[in-house]
């Protein structure tokens, strides 16, 4: 079956651009995250939604960065004036509920550059 | 505070057994997980513990004792396609279900 998908797959923008990333979770998953990741790190989170609100936005490094899911199912992560530091994997992931044991899938990410 | 901890870099050779170590500290706890991480690719799902104890999953185990923050992953009859990134994550109690991820540890299998 489909897995978490992640487009563009890589976005090369320059400083000071505004960008946008899509993910689209598994079919049926209510819940929705997004990480970072840099070189040699482990995954660093950014927003979880459960359903169409956003229920931990804790990560968001400042309010350069705001994702939305109007629709319960696909979600944007939109970064405004872009600066090189913002440049990562940003990774997806959705799961079919919450709670301990609920596994998180993770899509392919976007690799962003921000020259 | 909330932090995790795990060794760099791993080497083993092809058949053998390797252990990978992870510490953790949380004032809530509510579960710990292992991903395995090809370069370039997504993570992917290994295991899952909970509750103190040794959970086995064909090649791979995972341990966990909640007292100590200590975690470890075993991987037995190591193939080479077992090189990669091993990430261990928890989850805070509390209603919280982001992961909060170690650094990784990088495993190299040799023939």
């Amino acid at each position: 079956g489909a897995g978490v998908s992640q487009t563009p797959s890589n976005k090369v923008t320059e400083k000071g651009k505004y960008v946008e990333l899509r993910c689209d979770p598994i079919s049926g998953h209510t819940a929705l995250y997004w990480y970072r990741q840099s070189l040699g790190q482990g995954p660093e989170f950014l927003i979880y939604f459960q359903g169409t609100g956003a229920a931990d936005d804790s990560g968001l490094p400042n309010d350069r960065f705001f994702a939305v899911r109007p629709e319960g199912s696909v979600s944007t992560l939109k970064i405004q004036r872009t600066e090189r530091g913002d440049s990562a994997v940003y990774l997806c992931a959705s799961s079919v509920g919450t709670g301990g044991s609920y596994e998180q899938y993770f899509g392919p990410g976007t690799r962003l550059t921000v020259t | 505070g909330q932090n995790i901890d795990q060794p760099t870099e791993m080497t083993a050779t092809e058949g053998a057994i390797v252990q990978i170590n992870c510490t953790y500290q949380t004032s809530g706890f509510n579960g710990l997980f292992w991903y395995q991480q090809h370069a370039g690719e997504a993570p992917t799902f290994l295991s899952y513990n909970v509750l103190d104890g040794l959970e086995e999953k064909g090649r791979f185990s995972s341990f966990l004792s909640r007292s100590k923050g200590y975690s470890y992953l075993l991987l037995k009859e190591l193939q080479m396609k077992d090189s990669a990134s091993y990430l261990c994550a928890f989850k805070a109690s509390g209603g919280y279900n982001k992961l909060i991820f170690g650094a990784g540890t990088r495993l190299a299998v040799h023939p």
